[in-house]
């Protein structure tokens, strides 16, 4: 099975920072990425899909790129909403995995 | 206004099983692929299982394969996951997740989560 790396694991910011996480595939997974967001005690939320697709009602300081095994998840101007822990997808293929979560914290 | 509402939330001892369901409403439920997504304690969100519209096809992560059995009811908009031969690596909160399409994966929606505890 592919297996999705992120990095990092946690990053500590400051409201108005911009903030770069990193997701790797094992392998080639063209555009089928998904990146999330999950508050504290919250269910997740849809905020990129096929890597670089906004979700409708996501605001635009969210952008994804990349293709193949590399992918980023990139937030402008952090806002107090803005931190959480964000979680890659892969959806090309079953299983559907995740990575490992990146926690952004002030 | 999508909502997917689930249930079945409990403690079973090791080895026992349990069965969730997901009430959906707000969107034609037999349109969309539906999945379960886990998360145990303190960590990180693991895909559990998918089914498509229809519900003639079903996938499962490895982790699961064999114990877990999701199905659907299309006409009481209702998803099902039966769990059995449970272990305390089950234990966790789970999503109901509704999809983008009838075969599309994306997870569009989530419920508020259901909580399993696997424990003697």
């Amino acid at each position: 099975d592919i297996q999705m790396t992120q990095s990092p694991s946690s990053v500590s910011a400051s409201v108005g920072d911009r903030v770069t996480i990193t997701c790797r595939a094992s392998e080639d997974i063209g555009n089928w990425l998904a990146w999330y967001q999950q508050r504290a005690g919250k269910a997740p939320k849809l905020l990129i899909y096929r890597a670089s697709s906004l979700q409708g009602g996501v605001s635009s300081r969210f952008s994804g790129a990349g293709s193949g095994t590399d992918f980023t998840l990139t937030i402008n101007s952090l806002q107090p909403d803005d931190f959480a822990t964000y979680y890659c997808q892969k959806g090309n293929s079953f299983p559907l995995t995740f990575g490992g979560g990146t926690k952004v914290e002030i | 206004e999508v909502q997917l509402v689930e249930s079945g939330e409990g403690l079973v001892q090791p080895g026992g099983s349990l069965k969730l369901s997901c009430v959906a409403s707000g969107f034609t439920f037999s349109a969309y692929a539906m999945m379960w997504v886990r998360q145990a304690p303190g960590k990180g969100l693991e895909w559990v299982s998918a089914i498509r519209d229809s519900g003639w096809n079903t996938y499962y992560a490895e982790s699961v394969r064999g114990r877990f059995t999701v199905s659907r009811d299309n006409s009481k908009s209702t998803l099902f996951l039966e769990m059995d031969s449970l272990t305390g690596e089950d234990t966790a909160i789970y999503y109901c997740v509704r999809g983008c399409g009838g075969d599309c994966y994306w997870g569009l929606f989530w419920g508020q989560g259901t909580s399993v505890t696997v424990s003697s």
